[in-house]
């Protein structure tokens, strides 16, 4: 298994432009969760989607940010306009079951707005 | 709100030596997990304790979960230079019951050799 594949994995773009991060979650798994880690705010849950639905979005930090999941092998978080304090590294995971399993972590994406 | 809270924030030892991190939580829980990262990578699972549980092994591993206390903590023993890393809790919140994971700050850990 090539487990949780994200794409790109890094990013440099200016401030103002529309940034899209993708992920491949592990075949099988129900549940999706996309985290920002930052030194200052450490490792932040953004959104998480259960059997391809939004069940938390709560940590989406405002409208700029939004997330779909089209079908069980696809997500994407996008962010539109981007500014440099978005600037972070964003990681995609998923797991069979939610918060009740063990989560699998992608590489992350690192994102830099200048 | 922060769940988890590890402690030390970091920690230096000599290889060979014990390593023990500490997580203090709030909230009741249905499992508390422990993940390791290593510099400019993805998180990786280390093993996972249910509330009914008091202690689970896992090669070096050891952790030990005390529910009236809302603390857990992980012992790394025989340390290698090859665990520096950052150690995280993970808590879910058993009101919530959404399934929804809460990590911690981290533990940075240091492994001399």
């Amino acid at each position: 298994d090539a487990g949780v594949i994200q794409s790109p994995r890094h990013e440099v773009t200016e401030m103002g432009q529309e940034v899209t991060l993708r992920c491949k979650p592990i075949s099988g798994h129900n549940s999706l969760f996309w985290y920002r880690q930052t030194m200052m705010r450490g490792l932040e849950l953004l959104i998480y989607f259960n059997n391809n639905v939004p069940i938390d979005d709560s940590g989406m930090p405002e409208d700029r940010f939004s997330a779909k999941m089209p079908n069980a092998s696809f997500s994407t978080l996008k962010i539109q306009p981007s500014e440099p304090r978005d600037s972070a590294v964003y990681f995609c995971a998923s797991s069979f079951a939610g918060g009740y399993d063990e989560q699998y972590f992608g590489p992350g994406t690192r994102l830099t707005v200048t | 709100s922060q769940q988890g809270e590890e402690d030390p924030q970091a920690l230096s030892i000599q290889e060979g030596e014990n390593a023990t991190m500490n997580c203090s939580y709030k909230t009741s829980i249905n499992n508390l997990q422990w993940y390791r990262q290593n510099s400019g990578r993805g998180l990786v699972h280390l093993i996972l304790i249910r509330s009914n549980e008091r202690e689970k092994h896992s090669g070096r591993l050891r952790v030990t979960l005390d529910t009236s206390k809302k603390s857990s903590s992980l012992l790394i023993t025989a340390s290698r230079a090859a665990d520096t890393a950052s150690y995280f809790c993970a808590t879910d919140e058993r009101s919530g019951n959404t399934g929804k994971l809460i990590f911690g700050q981290g533990t940075t850990l240091q492994v001399k050799p």
